[in-house]
């Protein structure tokens, strides 16, 4: 159990959609990251959160969006739902304080499906 | 494009025989190499990683080779168990941007040891 916590494990929607997904990190984690894996793609970076400010972005679209809330659970938003979007997206936690730190604890994903 | 290369999609070795995964990048700012491992329904865990300043990383049967001059970095299982049968995940970072950025990762190797 790497601590992190994802919810729903599984989400199924249809397209032009909006859907929110939520993670809660390791305890004493203030960084928060989020990441894609489509079928024929590695995980692919969308956004870095540390202690509620954005510290990074990846390739992540317009109609995505994240947040980092006080308690320092996350959520990431994912509107105008398309068929591509379907993928397994997963949140990582780290030590991360401003000192690069790359040992990240991912949750165990949430698998969303856009029919 | 893909900064980080996992060219083998799987890879079958015989247990208690060595399992070699390989991996290749392009971006020469990498400074920072990492290798996950993921089991079905399971996020990805951290393993073993090496600074651009090492060739080698070892930790107990997992060794990490790095050669700079290649862009080529293999991991090294010795001797492989059943329970390595997972994915495998080649990530980069770049730190000299502070370490805020994500990993690149490569698409994952999937390692399956036949007993």
């Amino acid at each position: 159990d790497s601590g992190v916590t994802q919810t729903p494990k599984h989400l199924i929607t249809a397209t032009g959609q909006r859907v929110t997904l939520r993670c809660s990190p390791r305890s004493g984690d203030l960084s928060v990251y989020w990441y894609q894996q489509s079928l024929d793609q590695g995980l692919q970076f969308l956004i870095h959160y540390y202690n509620g400010e954005e510290r990074a972005k990846g390739n992540i679209l317009e109609r995505f969006s994240a947040q980092q809330f006080p308690d320092l659970h996350s959520e990431l938003n994912l509107s105008s739902l398309e068929l591509g979007d379907s993928a397994l997206y997963f949140c990582a936690s780290s030590a991360y304080t401003g000192v690069p730190n790359e040992k990240l604890f991912f949750g165990s994903g949430t698998q969303l499906s856009v029919l | 494009d893909q900064q980080v290369k996992q060219n083998s999609p799987s890879l079958s070795v015989q247990e208690g025989r060595i399992s070699i995964l390989n991996c290749d990048y392009t971006n020469s700012m990498f400074d920072y190499f990492l290798w996950y491992k993921k089991y079905p329904a399971e996020g990805p865990t951290f393993l073993i990683s090496i600074s651009s300043i090492k060739d080698k990383n070892e930790d107990g049967r997992f060794t990490v080779f790095l050669n700079k001059s290649a862009k080529h970095l293999s991991l090294h299982i010795v001797p492989s168990q059943p329970g390595d049968s997972a994915v495998y995940f080649c990530a980069a970072s770049d730190r000299t941007g502070g370490g805020a950025d994500g990993l690149t990762f490569g698409k994952g190797t999937h390692l399956i040891i036949q007993p």
